[in-house]
């Protein structure tokens, strides 16, 4: 149990264009997901904490209007990296919290990632 | 400002070796730390240490912390090549949701 997905797995576009990564809990739900970076060689740095239903919480020096993001149901959160330019290459890994039998669950599951090439 | 440090960051043994990789940290309301090993894709989950002292054991690998000197070791005995990977320290503190990660140690073994 506890399988989380991301699609795509990999994704290139133009610079100036817009990407939105999709982040599911396949078979528990999610009350709360995290958004991670990750640059070659480099530890998962995190970007936002996004709760169900309401506005995520962005890191220091992660720009919210460039990666916004959407939490509107148990099973799905959205990164969107708008206006993409080279430097947002990166690895984007999302990761998921559930709630079992009421109580919180404090282990983390993680999504397989997402590259981003931006050209 | 909680922070997490690895060491060393790259090992490289041959099979069969032991390895101990170190975690130290300061973290304000220590929750609790992870250890995740991560090949080519997203981490996956191997410990949670909450206490200090008890050791937790999966096969050959095996953790413990010690919450007065801020620090966890990762053991991993009778390495084999399907070890090599790149493993990752977290903490959490009381209250905040989030995971602050370590560098991560990139671990090679050798045939």
């Amino acid at each position: 149990g506890a399988v989380v997905s991301q699609h795509p797995s990999r994704v290139i576009c133009k610079s100036g264009t817009s990407v939105k990564i999709e982040c599911r809990s396949l078979d528990f739900q999610a009350t709360t997901m995290f958004w991670y970076r990750q640059f070659p060689k480099q530890s998962l740095m995190l970007m936002a904490t996004s709760n169900e239903g309401s506005k995520a919480t962005y890191e220091q020096g992660v720009e919210k209007d460039k990666f916004l993001i959407n939490h509107a149901s148990l099973t799905l959160s959205t990164l969107t990296v708008t206006s993409a330019h080279p430097e947002d290459s990166s690895f984007y890994i999302c990761s998921a919290r559930s709630t079992i039998l009421g109580k919180p669950h404090y282990e983390q599951y993680f999504g397989p990632g997402t590259r981003l090439t931006v050209t | 400002e909680d922070k997490v440090v690895q060491s060393p960051l790259s090992l490289v043994v041959h099979e069969g070796d032991t390895v101990t990789l170190n975690c130290s940290y300061e973290v304000t309301n220590f929750r609790s730390l992870l250890w995740y090993k991560q090949e080519k894709k997203a981490p996956t989950f191997l410990f949670m240490l909450t206490s200090s002292g008890i050791e937790k054991k999966s096969g050959r690998l095996s953790s413990i912390l010690d919450k007065k000197e801020l620090f966890s070791i990762l053991n991993i005995t009778a390495t084999q090549t399907g070890d090599s990977a790149v493993y990752l320290c977290a903490v959490e503190s009381q209250g905040a949701q989030k995971l602050v990660f370590g560098q991560g140690t990139r671990l090679t073994i050798n045939p």
